[in-house]
């Protein structure tokens, strides 16, 4: 059984860019959801994806947008970045969209300059 | 909206000790999770212990035990006989009927030789 992977490790962009960032879900999940962690905050809630759509949104603006293929592995895209979304951005896998057992990955440390 | 609210930014003991990590939550529905997540240097997020709140009894795993207080809004992380691989950021966090997860701000815990 493999873990949730992410890639890349580290990002670095330039503001008005767009990045794409990977997570492949641990074996038998279903659902992805994304967090942005800011340095010393908590992490906040992106999005979720189960099963290919769109199952909920947190308080992001639509440059941000995702896809999950039918491996269930997903991508994040942001789109004309900010400084402020530099952060360590988290994917979290689990089985069904009741999430109490999210397994995350180890990040993408993305830094816009 | 609901609100987890970490009031120890940072915390020290020595090994072998017993810490406890303090964490409360608003909310208005009646039934939700709890969950204390930790989070080590190596930034992968690991899921330490979780109460489900129409559980009266608290929740324990080795030496994490919480204490739970419906009533008062309180979810605090007890950890005893800490060694030094707890070094870690810990965040308390909250899911309710949307099923997404909200982190606190977090707690830094160092445990030292």
């Amino acid at each position: 059984e493999t873990g949730v992977t992410q890639s890349p490790t580290h990002l670095i962009k330039t503001r008005g860019q767009q990045v794409t960032l990977r997570c492949s879900s641990q074996s038998g999940h279903n659902t992805v959801s994304w967090y942005q962690q800011a340095l010393g905050q908590g992490p906040q809630f992106i999005f979720q994806y189960y099963r290919e759509e769109e199952n909920g949104r947190g308080n992001f603006p639509p440059r941000f947008s995702g896809l999950q293929f039918p491996n269930y592995s997903s991508e994040l895209n942001v789109n004309a970045l900010e400084l402020d979304d530099s952060a360590l951005y988290l994917c979290a896998s689990s089985s069904g969209t009741t999430s109490y057992e999210q397994y995350f990955g180890p990040g993408t440390r993305l830094t816009v300059t | 909206a609901q609100t987890v609210t970490q009031s120890q930014p940072e915390m020290s003991v020595q090994e072998a000790e017993t810490v406890t990590l303090s964490c409360t939550y608003d909310t208005s529905e009646n039934n939700y999770y709890l969950f204390w997540y930790k989070q080590p240097p190596s930034r992968q997020m690991i899921l330490v212990i979780r109460q489900e709140a129409y559980k009266q009894q608290n929740a324990t795993e080795n030496r994490f035990s919480v204490n739970f207080q419906k009533a008062a809004k309180s979810f605090s992380l007890k950890i005893s006989d800490s060694q030094l691989g707890d070094t870690a950021m810990y965040f308390c966090a909250f899911m309710g009927r949307d099923d997404k997860i909200i982190f606190g701000k977090g707690t830094r815990l160092h445990i030292l030789p």
